[in-house]
């Protein structure tokens, strides 16, 4: 079965850095587009990031774009996001999501979702 | 940025009720619009997607409607495992903007 599992989280100072990664199995992860998405501590979901089955295209929500980098690595079905620049605003957890496409847009849902890693930045 | 506006914020309301959950779109995002479930302390999971397709294995009280701006969420009777908080999401352009979500509680 589909499964998707993060890690790497943790406690930070502001101004660090961390790399969050996601295990995927039960599919191939090739064949699928990937984004990770936040939740901040008793607050929305907010989408961060996605990118491409062959990491052609990736996007980003201003609020990380230029500080956080998506990647991926098909040949060991894993999921990465480098995070810098750390700030307390950052502070959420960190979910990996399975992307499915439309008729006419590349990502259409997200249909299968990791637990989620917390990751902490405070000084 | 598209901005997602659900309503309620939260409600309340008792077994076998008839629930609607409103999302509205800042400008048209077509049929893309996706519904999500979290339950307290897990991440979520997804009910509807592309407006009104039922994904997989969900129980088929769940209905979605609606295009361009305005969409709903029906639950047709409600149960006590539906306690949780729902979201919906555009994916029409990016950013992928989620509403503010709705907390639902049973009576």
């Amino acid at each position: 079965q589909v499964q998707l599992v993060e890690s790497g989280g943790g406690l930070v100072k502001p101004g660090g850095s961390l790399r969050l990664s996601c295990a995927a199995s039960g599919f191939s992860l090739s064949d699928y587009y990937m984004s990770w998405i936040r939740q901040a501590p008793g607050k929305g979901l907010e989408w961060v990031s996605y990118v491409s089955s062959l990491s052609s295209f990736t996007d980003y929500a201003d609020s990380v774009k230029g500080r956080f980098t998506i990647s991926r690595d098909n040949a060991d079905n894993s999921l990465f996001l480098q995070m810098n620049s750390l700030r307390a605003e950052d502070t959420a957890i960190y979910y990996c999501a399975r992307v499915r496409g439309g008729s006419g847009l590349p990502v259409n849902y997200f249909d299968f979702w990791g637990p989620g890693v917390l990751v902490t930045v405070s000084s | 940025d598209t901005q997602m506006t659900q309503s309620p914020s939260s409600l309340s309301a008792s077994v076998g009720d008839r629930v609607t959950i409103t999302c509205r779109a800042s400008q048209s995002v077509t049929n893309y619009l996706n519904w999500y479930q979290q339950k307290s302390g897990t991440a979520p999971n997804l009910l509807i997607y592309s407006a009104s397709s039922l994904q997989t294995g969900v129980p088929s009280r769940f209905s979605g409607s609606g295009s361009g701006t305005d969409f709903t969420l029906t639950i047709s009777s409600l149960q006590p495992e539906d306690s949780a908080t729902y979201y919906c999401q555009q994916t029409y352009s990016t950013p992928y903007t989620f509403g503010q979500g709705t907390k639902l509680e049973i009576k």
